[in-house]
């Protein structure tokens, strides 16, 4: 079955400053990679998610890669702001239910994300 | 307002005593599952659903029993609860087999002594 790393399990870094969380996967044929944000008690929502028909995608401050032939695929965050603390998971699967699992989503252990004043 | 709904949000139970967590949604998806949520694992599927009466386990189902009667409602079970299913458990909804988009419902924390 499909497994998912995530690095790093934190990230500190400076209001305004980037942040990058990265995420590689073991099944080729996975071709859907979401990515979750979720906040201190509350559920995961979505984000930003990235079809393996195209190389990146971006939405205002947020982007993420896609490198199939390495399989990896990255989070990217501009211009970081407090509200942005919170934790990110990356995961993937196989769109269209071509496999027995339908729409299942393996996910990464997450990404501690600290933005400081 | 399209949402997914779990009940109860908290759970303080002791071993052995079953227990039932709902779980509904009112967009006519048809795939709906389960995950458990622990520190340091992320998010694991204990089962999942494709439509009404087609149920399938996922990566951690032991302890885990659950039923697909109405296309809305994918009710979570556990029979004899034991301390290590303590967790934070979440009920995920998506439209149709074109897309993978979850929607999560608000999470149900459960505590096993």
């Amino acid at each position: 079955g499909e497994n998912v790393e995530q690095h790093p399990s934190t990230l500190s870094v400076q209001e305004g400053d980037s942040a990058v969380i990265k995420c590689t996967y073991s099944d080729s044929a996975s071709n859907y990679f979401p990515w979750y944000k979720q906040e201190l008690g509350k559920r995961p929502q979505l984000i930003i998610d990235i079809r393996s028909n195209v190389g990146e995608k971006k939405d205002q401050r947020i982007a993420v890669t896609l490198n199939k032939t390495a399989k990896h695929f990255s989070l990217h965050i501009t211009e970081t702001q407090p509200e942005d603390s919170a934790v990110y998971f990356c995961a993937a699967s196989i769109e269209g239910w071509v496999t027995g699992g339908g729409n299942k989503l393996t996910f990464g252990t997450g990404t501690q994300l600290k933005v400081e004043l | 307002e399209a949402q997914v709904t779990q009940n109860p949000r908290y759970l303080i139970t002791v071993t052995g005593k079953k227990l039932t967590v709902t779980c509904s949604q009112n967009m006519n998806h048809e795939y709906m599952s389960w995950y458990r949520q622990d520190p340091g694992l992320g998010l694991r599927q204990i089962y999942y659903s494709m439509n009404v009466e087609v149920t399938d386990k996922g990566d951690v189902p032991e302890g885990y029993k659950v039923s697909r009667k109405e296309k809305r409602n994918f009710p979570l079970i556990l029979e004899s609860p034991s301390p290590n299913q303590t967790s934070l458990y979440f009920c995920a909804s998506t439209p149709s087999r074109v897309s993978n988009e979850q929607f999560f419902g608000p999470g149900t924390r459960l505590t096993v002594l």
